[in-house]
């Protein structure tokens, strides 16, 4: 079986920067996902790492540490449109497909 | 506009009844994938399916069922409705599986009076 665990709720001010960590058990590993979703619509693909480091996409990077089971989404120079759940999530590919599955998400709340 | 077409956008009914949720994949995208978020909850992976056939299976129930039509369409078939079933019902779509993200769609919210 899987199991991701996230914080449920992280709060900071613009231009701040917050850390969303996120461990997971899982019997077989294919890479690290991050989602985010804004109140009531559709989660978007933020990114992905499958080896261990840092992966930089403009204001958002995501680390990874395999031997830890560990990653965390860095969100630097906060705007209040990220205001919004994060989700992690990982692919087992130990059974045939490797669904996808989803930590309960962080919810990050910009204040002025 | 992530390409994935889901329909309705809302649905109400009563307990005891059946529905019908649609998914329109991304153009060229093989996988498609059906999620349930209840209130405040997480995503839950209901079932995948990779080019009309079924790849995986989550925490679906008996009474929930799906399948992927030569088209690459899919989908999800809710029976024997109850109060509890009422959620945001996510379709998504990917090239293959693996590293490939996912495409979400817009979404059904189902609410079963």
């Amino acid at each position: 079986g899987q199991s991701l665990e996230q914080p449920s709720e992280v709060t900071a001010v613009e231009g701040a920067i917050v850390q969303i960590n996120c461990t997971y058990q899982t019997s077989g590993f294919y890479g690290l996902s991050w989602y985010q979703q804004h109140d009531g619509g559709a989660p978007t693909f933020l990114s992905y790492n499958a080896l261990d480091g840092l992966e930089e996409t403009g204001r958002f990077s995501s680390f990874l540490s395999r031997s830890d089971s560990y990653g965390y989404l860095l969100l630097q120079e906060l705007q209040m449109k990220d205001s919004a759940s994060y989700f992690c999530a990982v692919r087992d590919d130990s059974d045939s497909w490797g669904k996808l599955q989803f930590g309960a998400g962080t919810q990050v709340v910009v204040t002025p | 506009d992530s390409g994935v077409t889901q329909t309705p956008k809302h649905l109400i009914t009563a307990t005891g009844q059946r529905v019908t949720l649609r998914c329109s994949p991304r153009s060229g995208d093989l996988s498609v994938y059906w999620y349930q978020q209840s209130l405040d909850q997480g995503l839950q992976f209901l079932i995948q399916y990779y080019n009309g056939e079924e790849r995986a299976k989550g925490n679906i129930l008996e009474r929930f069922s799906a399948q992927q039509f030569p088209d690459l369409h899919s989908e999800l078939n809710l029976s024997s409705l109850e109060l509890g079933d009422s959620a945001l019902y996510f379709c998504a779509s990917s090239v293959g599986q693996g590293s490939s993200p996912l495409h979400f769609g817009n979404g059904t919210r189902l609410t079963v009076t």
